[in-house]
């Protein structure tokens, strides 16, 4: 079975820094994808980013990159250049191929910017 | 292009009472898979339907049940309502499901049982 885990509840960051959070996850299948979403107080959940576990490079996206280490079973995100719109909650997912088609979420995490 | 829409946005019901939510994936898009999200539990996935068939189910209740159309239009239902049903239901939707689909999700529905 899949496990996500995001061990960061709440994270402040000031305007215009970089962010990163943090995510580790668990599966025993060799071919699995890794995403993060954000999700606004409005509820909506806003994909991100995606890695696939065959990828050789990181992704990214804009200012969101993800650090993929997979030896150490992690996927973290970044997030360049913060902006108050970045405040929301973020949950990190994964997908593999012996779970089906479902995403497996962590806890989550609520990022705050500060002016 | 439109988006994943779920109908209604709020909703709230009596307990014991049934409900029925909806949700319209994009055009073209033929999986959707529907989440609850409550504080306690956090994210959990349901089921997900893929050409009218149920193809994975989390692990709910028999009360929870679902059904896609053939426009992939997709309904979940959920029988005797307790208060522990009231969640925000997130509906997503992908092509075809496969590892690097993306999902894209709509704004869900939340349910309030009194």
């Amino acid at each position: 079975a899949q496990k996500i885990t995001q061990t960061q509840p709440g994270m402040f960051v000031q305007e215009k820094e970089a962010v990163t959070l943090d995510c580790t996850y668990d599966t025993s299948d060799p071919s699995y994808g890794l995403f993060w979403y954000k999700q606004p107080s409005s509820g909506e959940m806003i994909f991100l980013i995606y890695q696939g576990s065959y990828d050789q490079q990181n992704a990214t996206e804009g200012r969101y990159s993800l650090n993929f280490q997979k030896a150490r079973k992690s996927a973290n995100l970044v997030i360049s250049a913060s902006q108050l719109g970045d405040s929301a909650m973020y949950f990190c997912a994964s997908r593999d191929t012996g779970g089906g088609n479902k995403l497996t979420f962590g806890t989550g995490t609520q990022l705050k910017v500060e002016l | 292009k439109a988006g994943v829409t779920q109908t209604p946005r709020y909703l709230i019901k009596t307990r014991g009472q049934q409900v029925t939510l909806s949700c319209s994936p994009i055009s073209g898009h033929r999986s959707v898979s529907w989440y609850q999200q409550t504080p306690g539990q956090g994210l959990q996935f349901l089921f997900e339907y893929f050409s009218e068939t149920q193809r994975n189910k989390g692990n709910f209740p028999g009360r929870f049940s679902g059904r896609q159309f053939s426009n992939s239009r997709s309904e979940m239902n959920v029988s005797t309502l307790e208060l522990g049903d009231s969640a925000l239901y997130l509906c997503a939707s992908s092509l075809v499901g496969d590892l690097g689909d993306g999902y894209t999700f709509g704004s869900g529905t939340r349910l309030t049982v009194v």
